[in-house]
């Protein structure tokens, strides 16, 4: 069974940072590309960055671009996302999503960050 | 970017009415349409992949049509279930688009 657990959320201050945690299992991580994406509180969806399987080719949104690192680590089937000058507006539940065929067939149960003094 | 529009934002249905959601795309996306449904505090869940294919173990009452710039989603017998916010999602590149949602509520 594919599962995607996301941790590391939080409450943090503006300009604070966080890093973001999804671990992988139930399927060959590194055969796979994956995503961030999130969801501020009663909006709708945004994604936020890709990796590839190997981790070579990586993209991010606009809106975090210059603010957040991914990485994954296949052999700890593990995904990363390292945030940093976070401000108010970065306030959403981050989902972890596997990229099967080009759109996400599996997601994680979310992980809530708060930017907030 | 590509801008994904839905209509209607928010729909209201009794269980056994025939449902239909519009996504509009800003430019052609080919196929490459996807459709989730997001239930309160949940994980968005794919229903149908590449306009029209539907996922393994969702129900034969969804259906997905269209293609270029114009879709949609249909549900032919709303079920209590059902009632959730309905997204679609453009993946003809690597970044990933969402329309605003459609919330399907109980009339």
């Amino acid at each position: 069974e594919v599962q995607l657990v996301e941790s590391g959320g939080g409450l943090v201050q503006p300009g604070g940072s966080l890093r973001l945690s999804c671990e992988a299992s139930g399927f060959t991580f590194s055969s796979y590309e994956m995503n961030w994406v999130r969801q501020a509180p009663g909006k709708g969806l945004e994604w936020v960055s890709y990796i590839s399987g190997s981790g070579s080719t990586i993209y991010y949104a606009d809106s975090v671009k210059g603010r957040v690192t991914i990485s994954r680590d296949n052999a700890k089937n593990s995904l990363y996302l390292q945030m940093s000058s976070l401000r108010a507006e970065d306030t959403a539940v981050y989902y972890c999503a596997r990229r099967a065929s080009g759109y996400p067939d599996y997601w994680g149960q979310g992980t809530l960050v708060t930017v907030s003094s | 970017d590509i801008q994904m529009t839905q209509s209607p934002s928010t729909l209201s249905a009794s269980v056994g009415d025939r449902v239909t959601i519009t996504c509009r795309a800003s430019q052609s996306i080919s196929s490459w349409l996807a459709w989730y449904q997001q239930k309160p505090g949940k994980a968005p869940k794919v229903l149908i992949y590449k306009a029209s294919s539907l996922e393994s173990g969702v129900p034969s009452r969804f259906s997905g049509s269209g293609s270029g710039t114009e879709f949609t989603l249909s549900i032919s017998s709303l079920q209590p279930d059902d009632f959730a916010t309905y997204y679609c999602q453009q993946y003809s590149s690597y970044s990933w688009t969402f329309g605003q949602g459609t919330k399907v509520e109980i009339k």
